[in-house]
């Protein structure tokens, strides 16, 4: 069965502190991984799709990176506006379906 | 581009009622999945559809149904309800040229509410 954990489940930040987020997988052939970002009360926006291990993909203040157990989501200078639950999913191999973990709540403070 | 569009935004029912969701994928894509969000569980696979045909189903009663016309929009059906079906509802639609081959976006969810 594929499993998803994302820790931690919460984070609070100050403006400008960068961290990571962790989301560690178990999935038997991996097709894809997801992360997504989720405002309340909205559905989840998607943000990057990671393939192999080794890849890496950037936008503005965020990077992932994937690995063959465990993905990150980087967050470099935060600002309040990156405040949001932050969700990983992976995609086996011959599936449709999307396996999420719980989540991260990531807070930014001005 | 038109994203996922999903109505009602917000619903509430009595137990033992009936209720059904209606989801328009993105124009172009033909898989559309249905997902539940509850804060205990998370987001929770229910099934999927691709070119009117269930593809994939997860592990919830047949209670929980759904179909898919012709032009790609879906609905799903939940029959009886239960206080434990108040949930986020959401969809996702993707190309599904193949299974497991696209990204799959979501529409801003149906937020059901049984009392």
């Amino acid at each position: 069965e594929d499993q998803v954990t994302q820790s931690p489940e919460a984070l609070r930040l100050q403006e400008g502190e960068s961290s990571s987020l962790n989301c560690s997988y178990t999935v038997s052939g991996l097709r894809g991984l997801f992360w997504y970002r989720q405002d309340p009360g909205k559905g989840p926006e998607f943000l990057f799709t990671l393939y192999s291990a080794g890849e890496e993909k950037e936008k503005e203040r965020l990077k992932a990176t994937l690995t063959k157990k465990e993905s990150f989501l980087h967050i470099t200078a935060p600002k309040p506006e990156d405040s949001a639950t932050y969700l990983c999913a992976v995609q086996a191999r011959g599936y449709s379906t999307l396996t999420f973990g719980k989540g991260t709540m990531l807070l930014v403070s001005p | 581009k038109a994203g996922v569009t999903q109505t009602p935004r917000y619903l509430i029912k009595t137990r033992g009622q009936q209720v059904t969701l209606s989801c328009s994928p993105i124009s172009g894509h033909r898989s559309v999945s249905w997902y539940q969000q509850t804060p205990g569980q998370g987001l929770q696979f229910l099934f999927e559809y691709f070119s009117e045909t269930q593809r994939n189903k997860g592990n919830f009663p047949g209670r929980f149904s759904g179909r898919q016309f012709s032009n790609s929009r879906s609905e799903m059906n939940v029959s009886t309800l239960e206080l434990g079906d108040s949930a986020l509802y959401l969809c996702a639609s993707s190309l599904g040229r193949q299974v497991g081959n696209t990204e799959a976006f979501f529409g801003q969810g149906t937020r059901l509410t049984v009392v």
